[in-house]
């Protein structure tokens, strides 16, 4: 059954690094999104991507953050420069077709680690 | 401002026990209703989610959740959990009149079943 993946599963980083999280979508997915979830809060929505354009982003995606598909399989979150608020689990999420109750399919996250 | 409330956040029960996960949501227009699980270890995955029809929704593994639009709510329901069902789980609306179908997350009731 295909799955979204995402690599690293584990990245720590320094304080003022720039950091890229990878994700590879299912591949017949259209919408693409990144997630969040710092630890022991919630899920957040960081910004939607689709026909190679943000379609929604939301408060937290500030200047610091970018999304790039730089092929036509990978979907990537830049951070540019990191600070400790950005320690969190980052999802990488994708979903098919135009239909709004299609399912948005999960990957595994990245725990991103700024110290 | 929209937003999801989980109204456990922990849960401990005895195999064969019954389960009921509270969900609220504030948001006065339509909206498609998730219940995601996320197992030790694993990806969020998608346990059932209501659009529209019956308001008793039934998912996977014997899972089911009922929504009640004058309660802006929509729980989720087992008869008789098994240890297997350890597990997080989470609520998530996609507010229909939003841009690309952001998920709205609740915070997640972390389930423990007892054998």
């Amino acid at each position: 059954e295909p799955e979204v993946t995402q690599t690293p599963s584990h990245q720590v980083t320094q304080m003022g690094q720039e950091v890229i999280l990878r994700c590879v979508p299912i591949s017949n997915h259209l919408y693409f999104y990144w997630y969040r979830q710092i630890l022991g809060q919630k899920v957040e929505f960081l910004v939607s991507f689709y026909n190679n354009e943000i379609s929604e982003k939301s408060e937290i995606f500030d200047d610091q953050f970018s999304v790039e598909r730089p092929d036509g399989s990978n979907f990537t979150l830049k951070i540019r420069s990191t600070k400790l608020e950005d320690s969190a689990m980052y999802f990488c999420a994708s979903r098919t077709g135009d239909r709004v109750l299609d399912e948005q399919f999960f990957g595994p996250g990245t725990r991103l680690t700024v110290l | 401002a929209q937003s999801v409330s989980q109204h456990n956040h922990h849960v401990i029960l005895s195999e064969a026990a019954s389960l009921e996960l509270g969900c609220n949501y504030s948001y006065g227009g339509t909206v498609n209703l998730f219940w995601y699980v996320q197992y030790p270890g694993q990806h969020l995955q998608l346990l059932l989610k209501y659009f529209s029809g019956d308001p008793l929704v039934k998912g996977i593994k014997g899972f089911e959740a009922e929504f009640i639009k004058s309660k802006f709510s929509f729980n989720l329901r087992k008869p008789s959990v098994q240890w297997s069902d350890t597990a997080e789980y989470f609520c998530a609306v996609i507010p229909l009149s939003g841009g690309y179908n952001k998920l709205i997350f609740g915070a997640g009731t972390r389930l423990a079943v007892h054998p």
